[in-house]
C-alpha cells in the first residue's frame, strides 16, 4: 500500500508557541489529505480536508484561524497549531487519498503534541 | 443523519474466535472500513466492504449487509498482539470516512 509519513512524531512546546506538524505522501501524488485528532480513548475527529492548490475545509467546530492548514503540493500537506495551548494536547493524524484508489485512505504515522 | 455504532469493549481468549459487530445508518454509502488501532499508533487498514458478503483475508474476516446497516470483524485464532481498539467507519456519499469510537478489544491467555 502507499506510505505517508508525519514530522515531528513527538513535539512538546510551551504555551502560546506555534506548532507546524508535516505530512507527505511517500510514493503517490494525493490530491486530497485529511487532518484527524484524537483524544485519549476516543476515535478519530476529522479536523479538515486539505485539497491541493485550494483552501482545506474545516469541519463545525474546529477554527481555521487556529489549525493553519497549507497543502501546497501533490505530496505535502502542513497544519499549524497557532498560539498552542494544553487543551490542544492531542494525537494529530493525516491521512492520504490515492487517486487510484479513491475508497482507501493511507494514514501517517501520527504526531503527539503535548503543550506544557 | 448518519450515525456509527461500536461496542466499546470486548474481551476474550488467546486462540479462539470473536466478532466485533458494527451498525450504521446513512444515506450515502460507499463502503465500510475495519481499521487497527494500537496504543498510541495510526490506524492501519485491515478491510474494506462495498457489497454484501463476507471478505475473509487470513484470521481476519469482515461482513457487511447494506439493507440491514451491519458489519461485522471476526478474528479467529486470537494472538496477544491482536489486542487493540478496532475502527469501523464506513464512507459518505461525499467519500468521507465516518467514524466509529472504536472497540477496544482485550486478548487474555
Amino acid at each position: 500500500g502507499a506510505v505517508v509519513s508525519q514530522h515531528p512524531s513527538r513535539v512538546i512546546c510551551k504555551s502560546g508557541t506555534s506548532v507546524k506538524i508535516e505530512c507527505r505522501s511517500l510514493d503517490f501524488q494525493a490530491t486530497t489529505m485529511f487532518w484527524y485528532r484524537q483524544f485519549p480513548k476516543q476515535s478519530l475527529m476529522l479536523m479538515a480536508t486539505s485539497n491541493e492548490g485550494s483552501k482545506a475545509t474545516y469541519e463545525q467546530g474546529v477554527e481555521k484561524d487556529k489549525f493553519l492548514i497549507n497543502h501546497a503540493s501533490l505530496t505535502l500537506s502542513t497544519l499549524t497549531v497557532t498560539s498552542a495551548h494544553p487543551e490542544d494536547s492531542s494525537f494529530y493524524i493525516c491521512s492520504a487519498r490515492a487517486p487510484k484508489e479513491a475508497n482507501e485512505q493511507f494514514f501517517g504515522p501520527g504526531t503527539r503534541l503535548t503543550v506544557l | 443523519g448518519q450515525n456509527i455504532d461500536q461496542p466499546t469493549e470486548m474481551t476474550a481468549t488467546e486462540g479462539a474466535i470473536v466478532q466485533i459487530n458494527c451498525t450504521y445508518q446513512t444515506s450515502g454509502f460507499n463502503g465500510l472500513f475495519w481499521y487497527q488501532q494500537h496504543a498510541g499508533e495510526a490506524p492501519t487498514f485491515l478491510s474494506y466492504n462495498v457489497l454484501d458478503g463476507l471478505e475473509e483475508k487470513g484470521r481476519f474476516s469482515s461482513f457487511l449487509s447494506r439493507s440491514k446497516g451491519y458489519s461485522y470483524l471476526l478474528l479467529k485464532e486470537l494472538q496477544m498482539k491482536d489486542s487493540a481498539s478496532y475502527l469501523c467507519a464506513f464512507m459518505d456519499s461525499n467519500y468521507q470516512l465516518i467514524w466509529g469510537a472504536g472497540t477496544k478489544l482485550i486478548i487474555k491467555p
